[in-house]
């Protein structure tokens, strides 16, 4: 099946720093990839929408200058998160629909998740 | 109220039993719906897609009742490899006419031996 590779699986920052995640689709093109953040034995929590080569779409509460959004290509997006601070320490998964596929219909496929601890 | 809306569990359940979720939406608007699966510390896969007319993969039935917004898993059979947390998402219209995947918080199924 379709694979969506996400860099790195975890991570551990200092407060301050800013921290990078990179979301790959391997075998197939995707002009939107989504961001999600999930907390323990809670819902995935939709970011925001990554748009190839646009601005992303950001979910209402989601501030846009403390997680960037760059899609650069149709196979890779990446997600910022900026000044990180210990309630930024979350799991942050990225997914991926095939350009081809329907919005509707189409299969989601996510990346492995970057667990981000700030300490 | 939430737009999705699953039991949280656990189920904990022996093997070869037979287990049901349920998940409740709030959107009558919502046009597709599907059944993921997350194993501990990893990202969710695809189950299956839900229908109208209900559908069958193996051990796994679901079933979607519009009238009731109201969907099912049923596994028969149960697993040990079963165990997971099951989460029901619902593809939701937005006000500019896009579309957005619901996903509920889960419903955590332990089969024990």
């Amino acid at each position: 099946g379709a694979v969506v590779s996400q860099h790195p699986s975890r991570v551990i920052c200092k407060s301050g720093t800013s921290v990078k995640i990179e979301c790959r689709s391997l075998d197939f093109q995707a002009t939107t990839m989504f961001w999600y953040r999930q907390f323990p034995k809670k819902s995935l929590m939709l970011m925001a929408t990554s748009n190839e080569g646009s601005k992303a779409t950001y979910e209402q509460g989601v501030e846009k200058d403390k997680f960037l959004i760059n899609h650069a290509s149709l196979t890779l997006s990446t997600l910022t998160v900026t000044s990180a601070h210990p309630e930024d320490s979350s799991f942050y998964i990225c997914s991926a629909r095939d350009v081809r596929a329907g919005d509707l219909t189409g299969e989601l496929f996510f990346g492995e998740g970057s667990r981000l601890t700030v300490l | 109220r939430k737009e999705v809306e699953q039991d949280p569990g656990p189920f904990n359940v022996p093997e070869g039993a037979t287990v049901a979720f349920n998940c409740t939406y709030s959107n009558s608007a919502s046009q597709s719906f599907f059944w993921y699966r997350q194993d501990c510390r990893k990202e969710p896969k695809l189950l299956m897609s839900v229908y109208s007319s209900g559908n069958e993969d193996g051990r796994f039935t679901a079933q979607l009742n519009r009238a009731s917004q109201y969907i099912s898993l049923l596994i028969r059979d149960s697993k040990l490899s079963d165990s997971a947390t099951y989460l029901c998402v619902v593809n939701s219209p937005r006000m500019d006419s896009s579309y957005k995947l619901i996903f509920g918080s889960g419903t955590r199924l332990l089969v024990r031996p």
